[in-house]
């Protein structure tokens, strides 16, 4: 399977700041990656579809200026959310299609945002 | 619209215990289903379906799924502690890419 990285773990900020999150693809070229947020006790909810070499595809709901996505490579994709505010604290997770099927998760991102 | 339904949405049981958790979908365009057991962190990979009545088997763990009835279940037998987890259901449809359609999961807790 593919290996997926996030960083950071954990990031605590103050409202109205902005907040970069990265998912790389260790051993894996990947075209597509997916960003899914996470409430306690809920399940993911996709958020955007990340294209590298296009624009993002963001699902229904989910605000594109808000939540930045750059797929700056075929191993590196990038959320950042902007302006920050307590509402947005949740845990943020990526994850790498292998051959359009199963996806493989990254350690996920818990963002608290005081 | 789409929907995946996962029941119960939480078990307790003892260890040893045998269980069932089951899946339900209302999809259009189903290509496969797929299992994951999330502990603290991210989401693992179990099982993916895509043929009715197959088995699959990893150790305690089975899954099979039922494409007339639209429903899949997640066997665990002889449970223990480490069981623990939430199992997510997930489906796949040939006109999403590769996008996934979540459950809201089945909280599992094993006591010992």
């Amino acid at each position: 399977g593919a290996v997926v990285s996030q960083h950071p773990s954990r990031v605590i900020c103050k409202s109205g700041t902005s907040v970069k999150i990265e998912c790389r693809s260790l051993d894996f070229q990947a075209t597509t990656m997916f960003w899914y947020r996470q409430f306690p006790k809920k399940s993911l909810m996709l958020m955007a579809t990340s294209n590298e070499g296009s624009k993002a595809t963001y699902e229904q709901g989910v605000e594109k200026d808000k939540f930045l996505i750059n797929h700056a490579s075929l191993t590196l994709s990038t959320l950042t959310v902007t302006s920050a505010h307590p509402e947005d604290s949740s845990f943020y997770i990526c994850s790498v299609p292998l051959h359009g099927n199963e996806q493989f998760f990254g350690p996920g991102t818990r963002l608290t945002v005081l | 619209e789409d929907k995946v339904v996962q029941s119960p949405l939480s078990l307790v049981v003892h260890e040893g215990d045998t269980v069932t958790l089951n899946c339900s979908y209302e999809v259009t365009n189903f290509r496969s289903l797929l299992w994951y057991k999330q502990e603290k962190k991210a989401p693992t990979f179990l099982f993916m379906l895509t043929s009715s009545g197959i088995e699959k088997k990893s150790g305690r763990l089975s899954s099979i799924l039922d494409k007339k009835e639209l429903f899949s279940i997640l066997n665990i037998t002889a449970t223990q502690t480490g069981d623990s987890a939430v199992y997510l259901c997930a489906v796949l449809q040939r006109t999403s890419g590769s996008r996934l359609t979540f459950g809201e999961g089945t909280q599992l807790t094993v006591n010992p």
